[in-house]
């Protein structure tokens, strides 16, 4: 039972490049998240999933796209990178995205630098 | 909208001393509150949460927070800190409405002999 993990766990890109972050999880959860992390700003949520084949827009979405790939896989897509999108992001999950208790579970995070 | 303020960005204390990290939460209705704590490196852990009833949540690793309604707060605190307790330390808020966590900025630890 590996949790959430999250590849790569480093990158560079040059501005104008595209990647792709990946997600997944094997604790059979319906909601998953993605957040970025920049230094005195706390977690900022980019896109959402409360169940296979929905998305929603977070607090920063611009510039992003994801895609639920299945229940277990939740990827995050830079198409055009910039250095703005130069921080650390972090996948989540949680058990139901209709249950009012529900925990976030966290990735170890992935390191983007866009130069 | 919710918020959440945790208004110390670092704070130092000695190995064995005390310790209170301030939460402020913003939010209509009675809030879902959580403690995360994030390592060096590493992914966020959860300490504990608070949803209802006892106003006093126990947490791993020795933390406690309490849930003071008329202040709007929620502050961990920890009798005794170790010198593993250095890390982030991250209050959130769940709005009920589209269950999103609503982060605070963050208090840094650090832990000296």
């Amino acid at each position: 039972n590996a949790g959430v993990t999250q590849t790569p766990k480093f990158q560079v890109l040059k501005t104008g490049q595209s990647m792709t972050l990946q997600c997944a999880q094997d604790m059979n959860h319906n909601s998953m998240y993605w957040y970025r992390q920049d230094p005195g700003m706390g977690l900022r949520l980019i896109y959402y999933s409360a169940s296979e084949g929905t998305t929603d827009k977070g607090e920063v979405p611009n510039g992003y796209n994801v895609s639920r790939l299945n229940k277990r896989e939740f990827s995050l897509r830079l198409e055009s990178a910039a250095p703005s999108q130069t921080s650390v992001y972090f996948c989540a999950s949680s058990p139901s995205g209709g249950a009012r208790q529900e925990t976030q579970y966290f990735g170890p995070g992935t390191r983007l630098l866009v130069l | 909208a919710q918020s959440v303020t945790q208004p110390d960005i670092h704070i130092t204390v000695s190995e064995g001393a005390s310790l209170e990290l301030r939460c402020n939460y913003s939010y209509g209705a009675t809030p879902y509150l959580f403690w995360y704590v994030q390592s060096p490196g590493q992914g966020l852990q959860l300490l504990l949460k608070y949803f209802s009833g006892d106003t006093l949540v126990q947490g791993i690793k020795g933390f406690e927070a309490e849930f003071k309604r008329s202040q709007s707060s929620f502050n961990l605190r920890k009798p005794s800190v170790h010198w593993s307790d250095a890390a982030e330390y991250f209050c959130a808020v769940l709005d009920f409405g589209n269950e999103k966590l609503t982060f605070g900025t963050g208090t840094r630890l650090t832990i000296i002999p």
